[in-house]
């Protein structure tokens, strides 16, 4: 169980496009989710954190005007990259924390990631 | 705040021998959890194990098992009869009762030598 799917798991697109990556839990509900964005070789940064209804919180210096998140149900999050540009290429990971009998397990379940080139 | 340090980049081990990975981390919270994190080539991340900060005893998983002192904020992963497949970036991670975000260190890279 807890499993975390994202959609796409790659995708290529031009300068300027935007361009929208899906996260599901698949057989769990997930309160909170989140999204972090991953350079090569190194650790992953925290972009925000969503939680089902309400408007998502970014972590400082993360543009939530270029980074779209909706968090629509207990099982889906949405991240657009809007106006995409090359420094934007990266690797887009999310994860989600599973409520499970009423209470909320303080561990993160994650996605296998999107890998995002703009060219 | 919390903070989590990882002080070695790169480790390696030979197949069927026994490593550990350091952490250190410093948190602000009273109640808090610790976890690693493996992620190999295929970056997808997996849960290795997690200590609850309230309990004093060590965590296990199979040949995963850890070194938590409390008091000198040390949480190391020790992976014994260390077989091929464990060779990936592992991380280790913090986060606090009240809150679902975790602090990841920077991650070592652990290889495996046939």
């Amino acid at each position: 169980g807890a499993v975390v799917s994202q959609h796409p798991s790659w995708v290529i697109c031009k300068s300027g496009t935007s361009v929208k990556i899906e996260c599901r839990s698949l057989d769990f509900q997930a309160t909170t989710m989140f999204w972090y964005r991953q350079f090569p070789k190194q650790s992953l940064m925290l972009m925000a954190t969503s939680n089902e209804g309400s408007k998502a919180t970014y972590e400082q210096g993360v543009e939530k005007d270029k980074f779209l998140i909706n968090h629509a149900s207990l099982t889906l999050s949405t991240l657009t990259v809007t106006s995409a540009h090359p420094e934007d290429s990266s690797f887009y990971i999310c994860s989600a924390s599973r409520i499970l009998a009423g209470v909320t397990y303080n561990e993160q379940f994650f996605g296998p990631g999107t890998r995002l080139t703009v060219l | 705040a919390q903070t989590v340090t990882q002080s070695q980049p790169e480790m390696s081990v030979q197949e069927a021998e026994t490593v550990t990975l350091s952490c250190t981390y410093d948190t602000s919270e009273s109640d808090y959890y610790l976890f690693w994190y493996k992620q190999p080539p295929s970056r997808q991340m997996i849960l290795v194990i997690r200590q609850e900060a309230y309990k004093q005893q060590n965590a296990t998983e199979n040949r995963f098992s850890v070194n938590f002192q409390k008091a000198a904020k040390s949480f190391s992963l020790k992976i014994s009869d260390s077989q091929l497949g464990d060779a990936a970036m592992y991380f280790c991670a913090s986060g606090g009762a009240g809150s679902y975000q975790l602090t990841f260190g920077k991650g070592t890279k652990l290889s495996v030598i046939p």
